[in-house]
């Protein structure tokens, strides 16, 4: 089984629009993090938002937020206010294990954001 | 502050030939990951070093595949008799990590290409 999936392989959207970006997963840990990288078209991976599974609130980073719903084994990304910059691809991640020193990130497929003028 | 760096970027190489990737992470990072990308696919996760000691190993990393990091500082990787499969982004990713929420701070990447 895929330990993240993600459904959407691309998304359009209006420039200022909000936009949501699935992510589910799958693991039988108490303690794992949640990640959301974004991957502009130069390859670099970059960090966005983080959030732990004995996180009580949703996290937030400006204008992204995550939609964490721990019973659904769901993470979502939400952009708000979408801009021009905001298109590339979007991968959400987990690292398992936290309490046993795990460091390995495990990476979904991927979603390509493009936001329209 | 300088982030991951990598080079080469782009290596283009004959099936068979040797090729060695170097990885320079953050400065004061202790914890350091190699990951590699093919197309349409998230990174794959290939090993990662505390310090100098190689902790863990993906089945990925097969007998062909070498990493060092021999002073605790950069790293490198190594493909001996590289094939047309191995054709990939190589992320190189560096963490100091104290608790479990700590990102990876990803390099660049190299991008093999393999003929």
């Amino acid at each position: 089984a895929q330990k993240i999936t993600q459904t959407q392989p691309g998304m359009f959207v209006q420039e200022k629009e909000a936009v949501t970006l699935d992510c589910t997963y799958d693991t039988s840990d108490q303690s794992y993090g949640l990640f959301w990288y974004k991957q502009p078209s130069s390859g670099e991976m970059i960090f966005l938002i983080y959030q732990g599974s004995y996180d009580e609130q949703n996290a937030t980073e400006g204008r992204y937020s995550l939609n964490f719903q721990k019973a659904r084994k769901s993470a979502n990304l939400v952009i708000s206010a979408s801009q021009l910059g905001d298109s590339a691809m979007y991968f959400c991640a987990m690292r398992e294990g936290l309490n046993f020193g795990n460091e390995k990130l495990t990476f979904g497929t991927g979603t390509r954001l493009t936001i329209i003028p | 502050d300088t982030g991951v760096s990598q080079n080469p970027r782009h290596k283009i190489t004959k099936r068979g030939q040797n090729v060695t990737f170097r990885c320079d992470p953050i400065s004061e990072h202790n914890r350091l990951y190699w990951y590699r990308q093919t197309l349409g696919q998230g990174p794959e996760f290939l090993t990662y070093f505390q310090n100098e000691a190689q902790l863990e190993k993906s089945r990925l990393l097969s007998d062909r595949f070498s990493a060092e990091r021999p002073k605790g500082s950069f790293s490198t990787l190594e493909i001996q008799r590289t094939e047309q499969g191995d054709s990939a982004m190589y992320l190189c990713a560096s963490s100091f990590r104290d608790r479990g929420d700590n990102e990876q701070f990803f390099g660049p990447g190299t991008r093999l290409t393999v003929l």
